[in-house]
């Protein structure tokens, strides 16, 4: 499909469990980035990317947070020794712009992440 | 200290008829706002966007306002139908400094068209 990707939808996790959440961008898109939406409420910014490099971690919870983008497509989010605040639909968007605005951001449709 | 807010949890309009929701933003550095469009189940989609260099952005039914000096913009639907029914986010960033152009959303808006 030529939209963003992300595995799983679904993700049930008993606490203290190490998880991994994957996104594939829209193809050619240099820009991506990660939200976390909890419930009823607008999505939060968590780290953005630009091809390879993460340029903006600021918004990650905690250093049991982690993302990759190692050859500036597929990108992983790892979430480490997992609590049931992190429970949350996690978002990635992608665009075409290195960072420098005027260009919307295309959404997957989440991984919804329950933790037990 | 939220710097998008949606102070309208819901609305409520009947088909044909117009939907106005609102957003009032804080940081006087945003310059590029969008709404998003929200399904059950599914991310956000992009809707329509505008600049700061202009106060009024028209596509199809859907034309986004915006007010600078009251730090506010609008999204008007005309007209109105029941697929239109889902959760409307209003977004900003900020493309200079440290935000690299990440969108500060607000809680959103659910809006019901009813037939």
């Amino acid at each position: 499909g030529a939209g963003v990707s992300q595995s799983p939808r679904y993700k049930v996790a008993k606490r203290g469990q190490d998880v991994a959440l994957r996104c594939d961008p829209i193809s050619g898109h240099v820009s991506l980035f990660w939200y976390q939406q909890a419930l009823g409420q607008g999505p939060e910014f968590l780290t953005y990317f630009q091809n390879e490099a993460q340029l903006d971690k600021s918004g990650l919870p905690s250093d049991r947070f982690f993302a990759e983008r190692p050859e500036g497509s597929v990108s992983t989010l790892k979430i480490q020794r997992t609590q049931q605040e992190d429970s949350a639909v996690y978002l990635c968007a992608s665009s075409p712009s290195q960072g420098l605005g005027n260009q919307p951001q295309h959404f997957g449709d989440g991984t919804r992440l329950s933790i037990l | 200290d939220q710097q998008v807010k949606q102070n309208s949890p819901s609305l409520s309009v009947q088909e044909g008829r117009i939907s106005i929701l609102n957003c009032d933003y804080t940081n006087s550095m945003f310059d590029y706002f969008l709404w998003y469009k929200k399904y059950p189940a599914e991310g956000p989609t992009f809707l329509i966007s505008i600049s700061s260099i202009k106060d009024k952005n028209e596509d199809g039914r859907f034309t986004v306002f915006l007010n600078k000096s009251a730090k506010h913009l609008s999204l008007h639907i005309v007209p109105s139908q029941p697929g239109d029914s889902a959760v409307y986010f209003c977004a900003a960033s900020a493309p200079y400094g440290g935000s690299q152009g990440n969108l500060i959303f607000g809680k959103g808006t659910k809006l019901s068209v009813k037939p």
